[in-house]
């Protein structure tokens, strides 16, 4: 079993839909969570790190559940400017430690 | 801006030839980067921790005569990538973090090698 696992989509919506992509990891001692966003031929971007008790930015939301491992992100009212790859990230243990990367879910978003 | 900066972002060398590729730290120290590695279409692969000082610590099947890294400063680290064949023509990034253990990576803007 991969220790990250994404939907790999393609994901394709109408601007202003709501969508959710989810993330799923084995490794029950991680302890830190990240979207990250990547576009096409470019490094990856931290988009919003994922807290315990859930947290917003702006038109994005992340959760956690750490008793399913599971880890989701939504994305209200999108835009053109959203298509990317959205890469499910995982800290396998505290510390200065390499990150576990899921594949990514491709978005994208049409006019 | 940018705090993790690489060199060069695009190179394109002969089958045989070697590449060092350049990773900094900018206005931090980082006694740790991380060196990945994407293939079209796949998810970012671990290749290697690098260590400032000491030797850096390979994955599992990255051969480490091949992919040699070199951390001699707290704001530098290399990855030479020796007698490069085309299966190596890759997309290659470092990373690094500016504060505590369990904030996220800031990643270089990659290196995308081929090798022909």
């Amino acid at each position: 079993r991969k220790e990250v696992e994404q939907d790999p989509g393609p994901f394709n919506v109408p601007e202003g839909a709501t969508v959710a992509f989810n993330c799923t990891y084995s490794n029950s001692a991680s302890q830190s969570f990240f979207w990250y966003r990547q576009d096409c031929r470019k490094e990856p971007k931290l988009l919003m790190s994922v807290y315990s008790s859930g947290n917003e930015d702006g038109r994005f939301t992340a959760q956690l559940n750490r008793a399913s491992q599971y880890i989701s992100l939504l994305i209200r009212d999108s835009k053109l400017s959203d298509s990317a790859t959205y890469l499910c990230v995982v800290n396998r243990r505290s510390g200065n430690t390499p990150l576990v990367f899921g594949k990514g879910t491709r978005l994208s978003v049409i006019a | 801006g940018a705090v993790v900066s690489q060199h060069p972002s695009r190179v394109i060398c002969k089958s045989g030839t070697s590449v060092k590729i350049e990773c900094r730290s900018l206005d931090f120290q980082a006694t740790t980067m991380f060196w990945y590695r994407q293939f079209p279409k796949k998810s970012l692969m671990l290749m290697a921790t690098s260590n400032e000082g000491s030797k850096a610590t390979y994955e599992q099947g990255v051969e480490k005569d091949k992919f040699l890294i070199n951390h001699a400063s707290l704001t530098l680290s290399t990855l030479t990538v020796t007698s490069a064949h085309p299966e190596d023509s890759s997309f290659y990034i470092c990373s690094a973090r500016s504060t505590g253990g369990n904030s996220p990576l800031h990643f270089g803007n990659g290196t995308r090698l081929t090798v022909t």
